[in-house]
Formats: C-alpha cells, structure tokens, sequence
C-alpha cells in the first residue's frame, strides 16, 4: 500500500468549475511536490513545498494554486482549467533536499472537458 | 544542466527472459544521486532503487540487479527471470545534493507477454 495518499483517483471537470486535489502522507516527510504527468512522458515538477513553504513554481500557470496546510497535507486548487490541463496529477513527499527519494501517491487523473 | 537519457522508447519480451534497461546521464556536480523507478499501468509511480555518485558496488535484490559505471556516466538495470508483472514503464532519474529537482529520463516501456 502507498504511504502517500491521494484523493480523488479521477476527476472530470468542466473549464468553468472549481476543485480542488488533496495528499496526504503520515512519513513525517517535510518536502511535498505536485508533478503533471501527460500520457507516455515522464512526471514535470509543478511546486515543491519545504517545511510547509512554497520553495519552488515551476512556471505553473496561476489557474493552478498549492496550498499546504500542514507537514502532512498538500492540496492543489483548480481553476478555470483548459482540456491541454488534462493529465495524471502526482503528489509526492520526500525526507529532505536532494538525494531523499521521493515517495508518490498513485495520483488523480483529471479531465477537463 | 542535468540530462538523463534512456535511448530504448519500448522493449518487448517473453517472460523469463532477462531485460536490461539502459540509463545515460550527464551532469556537472561531483554529489549527485541516482534513482530507478517504475510506473505500473495503475499509475503511481514506486520507488526502486538510489546510488549516490561515491557508491559504484553494484547491486542485486531478487530479479533486480543494477550496474552503476562513472566511468561511462551509466546507472543500467536488469530484470532476471522477467515475470508479467514486471510490465510498466522504468524510469532513472538524477538529483543533485542540494537539488529538489529530480531529472527523469524519458522513460523505457516493458511489456512482458506470458
């Protein structure tokens, strides 16, 4: 069983809806991370999360807004979303910077239609 | 600039024939580490294996063996006796020290047919 947890395993969205993707992990990790995933290509970092701080954004459009309430929880916000949008959203956590590997929940596929 | 390359796109094989699945990187720093995952069709994403760049003893655990070569900027993997559910797709990936960023390569396609 994954030690990172993901709600939902899929959502459908319209383009004018909001929702919001929710992590959780109990690993007692302090870096988070939400990866996009498209079919047949590799994860691509969005955000990364250190002690409850946004460290990194990568360059995500703002239609896309983390949220981490606590060490153990991550949350993505969706706004105003395109169909390009649709993809395999990953949360992962990690025990420290660099060289930790990175645990992943099993993700949420989101469509936007 | 971190690069990680995994020049085979898809391998195809019959079960208990061994797999080898190659991993090239590229990269400036003198600390870094490597990574094997795999992705099953369910999605998420399983933690294989980690090489830091001081350690080159390669490793075994079960069908799994891993090669790393400095020398040849090469962090190769093996499956023995593949199985059906060795089916996913394998990625490497690269990390510096101080680095959140994990590089992955492309990601390499096995299907085991039965």
């Amino acid at each position: 069983d994954t030690e990172v947890t993901q709600t939902p395993k899929h959502l459908v969205m319209g383009m004018t809806n909001k929702k919001s993707l929710k992590c959780e992990q109990h690993m007692g990790h302090r870096a988070m991370y939400w990866y996009k995933q498209k079919a047949k290509k590799p994860p691509e970092l969005m955000f990364v999360y250190s002690y409850e701080k946004l460290s990194i954004n990568e360059s995500v459009p703002s239609r896309f807004s983390p949220e981490c309430p606590n060490s153990s929880l991550l949350n993505l916000h969706l706004h105003a979303l395109q169909p390009e949008d649709s993809a395999l959203y990953l949360c992962a956590s990690s025990g420290r910077l660099g060289g930790s590997p990175l645990h992943f929940g099993n993700g949420t596929r989101l469509t936007v239609t | 600039a971190q690069k990680v390359t995994q020049a085979q796109t898809e391998i195809s094989v019959v079960e208990k024939e061994d797999v080898t699945l190659d991993c090239v990187y590229e990269t400036r720093d003198t600390t870094y580490y490597l990574f094997w995952y795999k992705q099953p069709p369910s999605g998420e994403l399983v933690f294989l294996i980690r090489r830091n760049s001081f350690d080159e003893q390669n490793e075994i655990s079960g069908r799994y063996s891993w090669n790393f070569q400095k020398s040849t900027s090469s962090f190769n993997f093996t499956i023995t006796a593949s199985q059906v559910v060795d089916s996913a797709v394998y990625f490497c990936a690269l990390s510096g020290s101080n680095d959140y960023k994990l590089s992955f390569g492309a990601g390499t396609t096995v299907t085991v047919r039965a």
